[in-house]
C-alpha cells in the first residue's frame, strides 16, 4: 500500500549517542516533514522540506538536523542524543496545493 | 504559546451520546483539517475545511468551520467505540506563513459500551 514508512519503530539510545530515522515515501509527494510527539504538547514541527535538495527549521530544529537528496526520502539525524529528545517522532508528507498530510506509524526514541 | 487551543483535554462517554469538540486560536487560518490518531500510528486526515463558515458531514461526524475562520468544531452523533481516540486539529496558514500545519493540543476521546 502506497504511505508514509518510518524506520525504525522503537529505538533506545544512550545519552550523547547518535543515529538517523528515514522516512521513506511513494506517493511523489514534493513536500515531507519531522514533527515530534510528546504529552501535553501536541505535535510539534522539527525540520520540514519543500523538494528535493531543500530543507528548513521548523518550530524546534535545536540538536537535529535533517537531509533530502531523494524525493522520497527524509532523514532526521541526532548528532548528540540527550533525554530532552526522548519522544515519539513523525514524519509527513503532503502534495502540492491544498491537501491533507499523510503520516507514518511513527518511532518511539528513549534516550537514556 | 500554543496556537490552536483544544477543549475538552479529555472525553470519556458511553455508546450512544453525542459530543462536541472545540478549536479556538486568535489567528486566521487559510483552512484548518481534523485528524484522528489511535494508539501507535500516526494521524489520519478526516476533513479539511476551506470557507469560513463551511459545514461538512462525515457521517456521523459534522465539522465546522468559524465565520472568521479562527475556530472549528467537530461534533459526533451517537459515539460509538470505534470513535475513541485522539483527535488534533490543525490550520493552515497561520502566522507562521506558508502551508505549514499548526496543531492543536489534542482532545483525548474514550467512548465505552
Amino acid at each position: 500500500n502506497a504511505g508514509v514508512t518510518q524506520t525504525p519503530k522503537f529505538r533506545v539510545l544512550k545519552t550523547g549517542q547518535s543515529m538517523t530515522l528515514l522516512c521513506a515515501q511513494d506517493m511523489n509527494h514534493e513536500y515531507m516533514y519531522w514533527y515530534r510527539q510528546d504529552p501535553g504538547m501536541g505535535l510539534r514541527l522539527i525540520h520540514y522540506s519543500v523538494g528535493e535538495g531543500t530543507t528548513a527549521k521548523g518550530e524546534v530544529p535545536d540538536g537535529y538536523n535533517v537531509s533530502r537528496l531523494k524525493k522520497q526520502n527524509f532523514l532526521l539525524g541526532l548528532e548528540s542524543a540527550a533525554p530532552s529528545q526522548t519522544s515519539v517522532y513523525f514524519c509527513a508528507s503532503r502534495p502540492t496545493g491544498v491537501g491533507g498530510y499523510t503520516f507514518g506509524s511513527g518511532t518511539r526514541l528513549t534516550v537514556v | 504559546t500554543q496556537l490552536l487551543e483544544q477543549s475538552p483535554q479529555f472525553l470519556s462517554i458511553q455508546e450512544g451520546e453525542n459530543l462536541t469538540v472545540y478549536c479556538n486560536s486568535s489567528s486566521v487560518f487559510s483552512s484548518l483539517q481534523w485528524y484522528r490518531q489511535e494508539p501507535g500510528e500516526g494521524p489520519v486526515l478526516l476533513v479539511t475545511v476551506v470557507t469560513g463558515g463551511e459545514v461538512k458531514k462525515l457521517k456521523r461526524l459534522t465539522f465546522q468551520f468559524g465565520d472568521a475562520r479562527k475556530d472549528s468544531s467537530l461534533h459526533i452523533t451517537a459515539a460509538q467505540p470505534g470513535d475513541t481516540g485522539l483527535y488534533l486539529c490543525a490550520g493552515v496558514g497561520g502566522p507562521g506563513g506558508g502551508n505549514k500545519l499548526t496543531f492543536g493540543t489534542g482532545t483525548q476521546l474514550k467512548v465505552e459500551l
